[in-house]
């Protein structure tokens, strides 16, 4: 049973527009949610985190969005660039240190 | 990047031999986890650590061991690995529980054949 989804295995964005990746939980006792980037060979690295009590978090071109009611939670990047190129996770959990990861999804921002 | 260390990087053995794979971390960190890395599942979490010699288990643990008796290492072990083991490992620390990022290192590619 996969409590946390990303229906989309890839994206493709030019340069300069705006990248949506998205995700989507059945556990309504989520209350903390991340985002994830990885390059090949590394491990994920951090982005962004949102908390269940708000419904917005920015941080520079990037933006969380959650929405309770969808159980949804997206991620924006604005403007894209060629070096945000990498597998997306997003994840969550319930008040504790257990992250709950998506399967990911890869983008690929192309000239 | 946070100070996270694996070793090794890489590894090839054979069915039925015992494997530790090692975290090492510089941040002093209390939390420290295990997650394997397949396709179609994302990364699921092994076993996690709260503290010196307090371990529990994760989503997926049959077939592995962990063992911390420093705060500063955290140890995973496949007794007799099977070729259903074969994956990308994935360790990751945080300061505390709740609501809290992790942080993972590069992880150590395991192919058991």
């Amino acid at each position: 049973d996969q409590q946390v989804k990303q229906n989309s295995p890839s994206l493709s964005v030019q340069e300069g527009r705006i990248s949506i990746l998205n995700c989507d939980y059945t556990n309504s006792m989520f209350d903390y949610f991340l985002w994830y980037k990885k390059y090949p060979a590394e491990g994920p690295t951090f982005l962004i985190s949102i908390s269940s009590i708000k419904d917005k978090n920015e941080d520079g071109r990037f933006t969380v969005f959650l929405n309770k009611s969808a159980k949804h939670l997206s991620l924006h990047i604005v403007p894209s660039q060629p070096g945000d190129s990498a597998v997306y996770f997003c994840a969550a959990s319930v008040n504790t240190d257990k992250l709950i990861f998506g399967t990911g999804t890869r983008l690929q921002v192309f000239p | 990047d946070a100070g996270i260390t694996q070793s090794p990087r890489h590894k090839v053995t054979e069915t039925g031999t015992p494997v530790t794979l090692r975290c090492h971390q510089t941040e002093n960190h209390r939390y420290m986890y295990w997650y394997r890395q397949d396709p179609g599942h994302g990364l699921r979490l092994i076993h996690y650590s709260y503290g010196v010699k307090d371990t529990d288990k994760g989503e997926v643990s049959d077939g592995y061991s962990v063992s911390r008796s420093k705060t500063e290492d955290f140890l995973l072990t496949l007794e007799s690995a099977t070729s259903s083991q074969t994956s990308v490992y994935f360790c990751a620390i945080s300061e505390s529980s709740a609501n809290q990022p992790q942080h993972f290192g590069d992880g150590t590619r395991l192919s058991i054949l």
